[in-house]
């Protein structure tokens, strides 16, 4: 099993350029979860799915959004990059069974907004 | 807000020595978990203690936490270099889906 995997792994783009990050799980999982993560701000919640079809906002939605269409896979998408959004992108999965849930993170995107 | 806050932000200790970490957090909790983060790579899942457990083990790490002091802490016996990375916490709320990160503990084992 590959787990979870993040393309790409590095990004560099101009502001107001749009690209798409995809996560893949081939771990059966209901739950994804798109991360930002920003020194001295540990991780923070971008968006998450609780299963196919689905998606829910968390703590910092604005600027993104997201789809999953399968349940292997949870695109994130910047419509119009801001250097703000110049962060490290981690994706997770989670099995979701009751109060026994782990993260299982990927790699990691490094997108560099100019 | 932060739902986990790590303390301290940073900490350096000797290889052999014992590490301790401390974590906060605001709301009741299902469960907290620790993660360990090595330099340029993803989180990896350290253990889990639910909200009915008080202490757990796994290898050299000891985890307990305080329901009433809203507070969890992380001890990693007989440091050694390969445990230099960053710690965090996560909580989930018994509120939502969501899991909650701290902003983490950076941990240095010195030779």
């Amino acid at each position: 099993n590959a787990g979870v995997t993040q393309t790409p792994k590095f990004r560099v783009l101009k502001t107001g350029q749009s690209m798409t990050l995809l996560c893949a799980q081939d771990m059966n999982h209901e739950y994804m979860y798109w991360y930002r993560q920003d020194p001295g701000m540990g991780l923070r919640l971008i968006h998450y799915s609780v299963g196919e079809g689905t998606t829910a906002k968390g703590e910092v939605p604005d600027g993104y959004n997201v789809s999953r269409l399968k349940k292997q896979n949870f695109l994130l998408g910047l419509e119009s990059a801001a250097p703000s959004q110049t962060s490290v992108y981690f994706c997770a999965s989670s099995p979701r069974r009751d109060y026994t849930d782990t993260q299982y993170f990927g790699p990691g995107t490094r997108l560099t907004v100019l | 807000s932060q739902q986990g806050e790590e303390d301290p932000q940073a900490l350096s200790i000797q290889e052999g020595e014992n590490a301790t970490m401390n974590c906060s957090y605001k709301t009741s909790i299902n469960n907290l978990q620790w993660y360990r983060q090595n330099s340029g790579r993803g989180l990896v899942h350290l253990i889990l203690i639910r909200s009915n457990e008080r202490e757990k083990h796994s290898g050299r790490l000891r985890v307990t936490l305080d329901t009433s002091k809203k507070s969890s802490s992380l001890l990693i016996t007989a440091s050694r270099a390969a445990d230099t990375a960053s710690y965090f916490c996560a909580t989930e709320t018994n509120r939502d889906d969501k899991i909650i990160f701290g902003k983490g503990t950076r941990l240095h084992i010195l030779p």
